[in-house]
């Protein structure tokens, strides 16, 4: 399987930018970039997800690199909601079709 | 987006005893669902693959025999723990498979957290 490499944690203050990065340098052409994040004791939450082009929705914003070895997901205004662990995951058919393979995320503190 | 939800949300069961745990898919039909654990401080480890009417598929090294799943409906899989004992303690979290396969998100449930004393 493909996998991601994200920073252990990273910072910030509420109401500013979040730009989170994801190397998936091995990544392959059928493979679909999602977000996910996790609250404590939660289940995770669907953020966003993509193939080639950006993404943009409601929570966030997805920009995938050209060459498509890496991403970042971008919180456009960080609330105190918005701390959690992110998962960058890549997702592909065949006989792992579907399945989601968490490595330890990105872990997101806000400061108020 | 799906709702899916999870019983109980937690529960504690003494060694030896068996635990099953059910996932709902609220609001549509879902023919995959997948089981993950996730130990305390550490990232969610899928367990199995939950298909509707056939056997489960498992992960390397998930004991099948120990962790008996049945997705008898299209709506409803259950993970049953059997004989449990407290190295099972974990936070068990369902998710299902939109219904537009890979191009679509996955929906959790809000997991059951399972102590084993």
């Amino acid at each position: 399987d493909a996998k991601t490499t994200q920073p252990n944690s990273m910072e910030s203050n509420e109401e500013e930018p979040v730009h989170l990065p994801c190397n998936h340098s091995t990544i392959s052409g059928t493979d679909y970039i999602h977000w996910y994040r996790q609250l404590p004791s939660q289940g995770p939450e669907y953020v966003i997800h993509g193939l080639t082009s950006n993404v943009n929705n409601r929570m966030a914003s997805l920009a995938i690199a050209e060459d498509r070895k890496s991403s970042t997901l971008i919180l456009h205004r960080a609330t105190l909601r918005d701390a959690a662990v992110y998962y960058c995951i890549l997702v592909s058919g065949g006989t792992s079709y579907g399945k989601l393979t968490f490595g330890q995320g990105t872990i997101l503190t806000v400061h108020p | 987006g799906a709702v899916v939800s999870q019983h109980p949300s937690w529960v504690i069961c003494k060694s030896g005893t068996s635990v099953k745990i059910e996932c709902r898919s609220l609001d549509f039909q879902a023919t995959t669902m997948f089981w993950y654990r996730q130990f305390p401080k550490q990232s969610l480890m899928l367990m199995a693959t939950s298909n509707e009417g056939s056997k489960a598929t498992y992960e390397q090294g998930v004991e099948k025999d120990k962790f008996l799943i049945n997705h008898a409906s299209l709506t409803l899989s259950t993970l049953t723990v059997t004989s449990a004992h407290p190295e099972d303690s974990s936070f068990y979290i369902c998710s299902v498979l939109g219904l537009a396969g890979l191009r679509d998100e996955q929906y959790f449930g809000p997991g059951t957290r399972l102590t084993v004393t």
